[in-house]
């Protein structure tokens, strides 16, 4: 069974500033789907973003880019220009295929300081 | 992006009641619907998939007789929760997958349910 772990309950950043939030998972496949998601106060989920463990490219999407070491089984996410609207609970999920079923992380309460 | 639809958002219910959470999809055909439970500061759970037109497939330690589940449609997947007691509070968050071209998975907005 795949696991993910995130290992920082709370992290904080000033505004403007740059922070990474951290994720490891543990799976035998060799390909598969790992996704960030956010969920503020409103409690809606919002995909922030994702990757292929088949494409060596990082992605990145605006101000979130992802640090993704497939050997190492670590997918962390930064987040550059912190903004108040990121304050937000932060969550790495595992999934085999796009669209099925995600394993989730604890989660990261990230708070953004104005 | 696709819309996916939960009602009611909020809900109260009295010990020993069951209530009806609906999520629908509301511009596209969902095949499969995902269901996970929320604990107050922490993470969700995959409860059971839902497959249109066939049983859903429950993860291990749910009760599929407490936690009902019907797919009768492409747009809409209903959870009952049977007979309710406080310790089934919880929020309450659906999936849909579009089977279209993108087969991204679309997260409802919640339900919270309270059983007092």
């Amino acid at each position: 069974a795949q696991t993910v772990t995130q290992s920082q309950p709370e992290m904080s950043v000033q505004e403007a500033e740059t922070v990474t939030l951290s994720c490891t998972y543990d799976t035998s496949e060799s390909n598969y789907y790992l996704f960030w998601y956010k969920q503020p106060p409103s409690r809606q989920m919002i995909l922030v973003i994702r990757q292929e463990a088949y494409k060596q490219q990082n992605a990145t999407e605006n101000r979130f880019s992802v640090n993704f070491q497939k050997a190492a089984k670590s997918f962390s996410l930064k987040i550059s220009d912190s903004q108040l609207g990121d304050t937000a609970m932060y969550f790495c999920a595992f999934s085999m295929e796009y669209g099925n079923k995600l394993v989730f992380g604890a989660g990261t309460i990230l708070r953004v300081k104005s | 992006g696709a819309v996916v639809s939960q009602h009611p958002s909020r809900v109260i219910c009295k010990s020993g009641t069951s209530v009806k959470i609906e999520c629908r999809s509301l511009d596209f055909q969902a095949t499969t619907m995902f269901w996970y439970r929320q604990f107050p500061k922490q993470s969700l759970m995959l409860m059971a998939t839902s497959n249109e037109g066939s049983k859903a497939t429950y993860e291990q330690g749910v009760e599929k007789d407490k936690f009902l589940i019907n797919h009768a449609s492409l747009t809409l997947s209903t959870l009952t929760v049977t007979s309710a007691h406080p310790e089934d509070s919880s929020f309450y968050i659906c999936s849909a997958r579009d089977r279209g071209g993108v087969l991204q998975a679309f997260f409802g907005q919640g339900t919270r349910l309270t059983v007092v």
